[in-house]
């Protein structure tokens, strides 16, 4: 069995500052591991995924996040945060086979950007 | 297609109706799968294709809920006698490989409201 844990449910920073969205894992097998954004009324974007090469990660928009296995962590960074950046984001870890296709997705943290 | 296509968009229904909403994945993509998202809420698996097979219904919430791929392209959701708690967004998302760790391509969903 697998599960996906994102830290917190709402994080809230200013214009400019860094962000960090939280997402540990737990995988019987070695998994891919991605971070989707889902702004409002709109389908999941792939922001960027880990799929066992180099373990930090960059992405789309200035995100980037690093694959830390003796952590089992897969956080999301970004240096400064932009207005256009308030969203809900889900950590998702996949691993081969399983039930739903070996997808599990976390429950989501609402990024919230203040002007 | 450029990316997954979703229709309706918005659908109102009337309790006790029942609707189908449709889903056109990337051309080519073997896998296929639907969400269901709640206000406010986590995505909820309800089931997922490999060609025009459902290895895995378990997610589909009771026997009102039904779905079918067929071409290895175009899959239907069927929603049976609606209740208002079927009111949802309902996501579809396509993959390339399956037991693979390929991302998902996410339509933008079929928003039912069921009053």
């Amino acid at each position: 069995a697998q599960s996906v844990t994102q830290l917190d449910s709402h994080v809230s920073v200013s214009e400019g500052t860094p962000v960090l969205l939280r997402c540990n894992y737990s995988s019987s097998y070695s998994p891919s591991l991605f971070w989707y954004v889902q702004h409002p009324n709109k389908g999941l974007q792939l922001l960027l995924k880990y799929t066992s090469a180099a373990t930090l990660v960059k992405g789309i928009n200035g995100f980037e996040a690093e694959f830390k296995k003796s952590e089992t962590s897969f956080h999301l960074t970004k240096p400064s945060a932009h207005m256009s950046d308030a969203a809900e984001y889900f950590c998702v870890v996949r691993t081969s086979g399983g039930g739903a296709d070996g997808l599990t997705f976390g429950k989501g943290t609402h990024l919230i950007i203040q002007p | 297609g450029a990316g997954v296509s979703q229709s309706p968009s918005n659908k109102v229904t009337e309790k006790g109706k029942d609707v189908e909403l449709r889903c056109d994945p990337i051309s080519g993509h073997t896998a296929l799968y639907w969400y269901r998202q709640r206000l406010g809420q986590g995505l909820e698996f309800l089931i997922y294709f490999q060609g025009n097979s459902a290895p895995d219904k378990s997610g589909l919430p009771s026997d009102r809920f039904s779905a079918e791929r067929t071409g290895e392209s175009v899959s239907t959701l069927t929603i049976q006698r609606t209740q208002q708690e079927d009111s949802a967004v309902y996501l579809c998302a396509s993959s390339y490989l399956v037991f693979g760790t390929g991302e998902l391509f996410f339509g933008e969903g079929s928003r039912l409201t069921v009053l």
